[in-house]
């Protein structure tokens, strides 16, 4: 119950295009919602992040969009850059503020 | 922009050896975590520590750890006697106000 279910692992997007990143969990009990960018050999960057009482957050390239029906929330970067290219971590926060990690997809941005 | 800074950024150790993996956070913040990484894997937690105290931990975060805030301003991760299978990168994180957490650039511990 834990759990968040990333998807995919792996992105390939031409540059200008969209991103589009995909996360379920399953604890209702889960009230923040932040993702993480994270570049080889340094620590995940907090990027973003919503509360369930919003269904979409924008913030310049960056939207969050969540469904709290459905229990899932999804990442979209438009106009990919190459420097997008990372790996991006969805997360979910509850009780005692840790956070729980999907497990990641990689984003390549081809120029 | 402020920023979590820990050291080292890279420890080998023996196998049995204790470790202090230390982190320094943001001025202001009052809430500490240590999350680690297993290479290619997801980031996973392990503790939470708020006003001096454990206010969380893991199944991983077992008696070999331990963390404390000596002097008010360092947080340090211990691992007393190191197995193999603690290689991995250490993230410290902090938070102001529990939710936002910062990471650090992370601690890369090699046990041989």
């Amino acid at each position: 119950q834990q759990q968040v279910k990333q998807s995919p692992q792996s992105l390939i997007v031409q540059k200008g295009g969209i991103s589009i990143i995909n996360c379920a969990y399953e604890n209702t009990a889960f009230d923040y919602f932040p993702w993480y960018q994270q570049f080889p050999g340094k620590g995940p960057a907090l990027l973003i992040a919503i509360r369930p009482d919003v269904s979409e957050k924008k913030e310049g390239r960056f939207t969050i969009s969540f469904n709290k029906s459905a229990k899932q929330f999804s990442l979209h970067i438009m106009d990919s850059q190459p420097g997008d290219s990372a790996t991006y971590f969805c997360a979910a926060q509850g009780a005692g503020n840790m956070l729980t990690f999907g497990g990641g997809t990689r984003l390549m941005v081809k120029p | 922009e402020p920023e979590v800074t820990q050291t080292p950024s890279h420890q080998v150790t023996q196998m049995g050896q204790e470790v202090i993996l230390r982190c320094v956070p943001i001025s202001n913040h009052l809430y500490f975590y240590w999350y680690r990484q297993i290479l290619g894997q997801k980031v996973e937690f392990l503790v939470s520590f708020y006003n001096n105290e454990i206010s969380e931990k893991s199944e991983i975060f077992d008696d070999q750890f331990s963390v404390e805030r000596p002097d008010g301003s360092n947080f340090t991760l211990k691992i007393r006697s190191t197995k193999l299978e603690d290689s991995a990168m250490y993230f410290c994180a902090t938070a102001r106000t529990g939710l936002g957490s910062f990471f650090g650039q992370g601690t890369r511990l090699t046990v041989v």
